[in-house]
């Protein structure tokens, strides 16, 4: 059974560039979520998607954005980038909103010099 | 904030040894979970411990969870040296979304 991918899996940008990292979740899983992780601010809650709707969105700014798509894969997109948008972007899908733990995938490693 | 809080913040034990890292969260929840991650790459779910449960088990792990103090442990038992990594506790505030403590960063000797 495959896993959570994420792609690409390194990516370095300059700032004031976009960025979309795309995430397929695990075949049949239907929740698609996104976490943003920093040495400074550790794992942070970005958004939610399920059936193609965003269901939770978390403090970050309109630069920030994503979508699902009817086969559950989602993308998340970053608009004029930010050096403090250095992170670790994991995926994570279940098979309804968590209700019984997320598979988290490999991550994004996204570099902004 | 509701984030869970862990401590110890790091560990170092010697391999066989049992590890015990705690969790303390400030509002109540729906379930609390249990991730591990290794170098910085993606997270390991390992046990998901629903309010209404007090102890889970998988193989040699062991969670506990006491509402009533809020707080949550994570036994690692008979440990070995790819236990290594970082361990952290997330809470679902009945809101479909987790909220991550810091991490323990455990390391275990050989």
């Amino acid at each position: 059974k495959a896993g959570v991918t994420q792609t690409p899996r390194y990516l370095i940008k300059t700032r004031g560039q976009q960025v979309t990292l795309s995430c397929s979740p695990i075949s049949g899983h239907r929740s698609v979520s996104w976490y943003q992780q920093t040495p400074g601010q550790g794992l942070q809650f970005l958004f939610e998607y399920f059936s193609e709707t965003q269901r939770n969105k978390g403090n970050f700014p309109g630069r920030f954005s994503g979508r699902q798509f009817s086969n559950s894969r989602s993308e998340m997109n970053v608009s004029t980038l930010e050096l403090g948008d250095s992170a670790l972007y994991l995926c994570a899908s279940s098979f309804y909103r968590g209700q019984d733990g997320y598979t988290f995938g490999s991550g994004t490693r996204l570099t902004v010099v | 904030s509701q984030q869970g809080e862990e401590d110890p913040q790091a560990l170092s034990i010697q391999e066989g040894e049992n590890a015990t890292m705690n969790c303390s969260y400030k509002t109540s929840i729906n379930n609390l979970q249990w991730y591990r991650q290794n170098s910085g790459r993606g997270l390991v779910h390992l046990i998901l411990i629903r309010s209404n449960e007090r102890e889970k088990h998988s193989g040699r792990l062991r969670v506990t969870l006491d509402t009533s103090k809020k707080s949550s442990s994570l036994l690692i038992t008979a440990s070995r040296a790819a236990d290594t990594a970082s361990y952290f506790c997330a809470t679902d505030f009945n809101d479909y979304k987790l909220s991550f403590g810091a991490g323990t960063t455990v390391t275990v000797r050989a």
